[in-house]
């Protein structure tokens, strides 16, 4: 079963909104997640990188004031998209680490109309 | 800067067809190299990690092997179920601990 599960699978959302996603570990306590950003036939992209209690890492190019990252408990990593413009539609996907072991979570596509 | 490589872009294989994926990568020093299989709309579902020149792993009927510049994956006798977007990624190590940078991915598709 998934070791990482994210939260919505799809969401449509209307331009100027904003938008959360949410990552969660099960049964293990993840330290640091990573989020990517994948465009269609497109490989994945890492925006960032967000560590339990401490500020997220960006990726050089990503915006942290419109990717906002929480990374709150060690269960518990959250995405949110702000003033979310047609340009931000994509698949959003978090990773996880356990051990040697990485997990992806199942992903989000995001539709701003 | 680390890169990776895959190729071919796409494949197309008959059912029974046997073929190899590419990954070749430039990293300044290899933590690992891990393999991933990506069905359309979903995350990515780990396959293989490799960490040495000469490592080989199998799982079903693919087989990673790894050299000091290159990966391979092996698909022997594929079926229409192993059709998916075949990712690798490598681990470089250093300071940011975990962070892989991916190639763009070979789409692989095998039909009956």
């Amino acid at each position: 079963g998934a070791v990482v599960s994210q939260h919505p699978s799809r969401v449509i959302c209307k331009s100027g909104t904003s938008v959360k996603i949410e990552c969660r570990s099960l049964d293990f306590q993840a330290t640091t997640m990573f989020w990517y950003r994948q465009f269609p036939k497109q490989s994945l992209m890492l925006m960032a990188t967000s560590n339990e209690g401490s500020k997220a890492t960006y990726e050089q190019g990503v915006e942290k004031d419109k990717f906002l990252i929480n990374h709150a408990s060690l269960t518990l990593s959250t995405l949110t998209v702000t003033s979310a413009h047609p340009e931000d539609s994509s698949f959003y996907i978090c990773r996880s680490v356990r051990g040697a072991e990485a997990f992806f979570g199942q992903g989000t596509r995001l539709t701003v109309v | 800067e680390d890169q990776v490589t895959q190729s071919p872009e796409a494949l197309r294989l008959q059912e029974g067809e046997s073929s190899s994926l590419n990954c070749s990568y430039t990293v300044s020093g290899l933590r690992g190299l891990f393999w991933y299989r990506q069905d359309p709309g979903k995350g990515p579902e780990f396959l293989f990690t490799l960490y040495s020149a000469g490592e080989e792993k199998e799982k079903e009927r693919l087989k990673a092997t790894l050299t000091k510049k290159e990966s391979f994956l092996h698909i022997t006798a594929p079926k229409p179920e192993d059709s998916a977007t075949y990712l690798c990624a490598v681990d470089a190590g250093g300071t940011s601990y975990g962070k892989l940078t991916f190639g763009q991915g070979t789409i692989l598709t095998v039909h009956p």
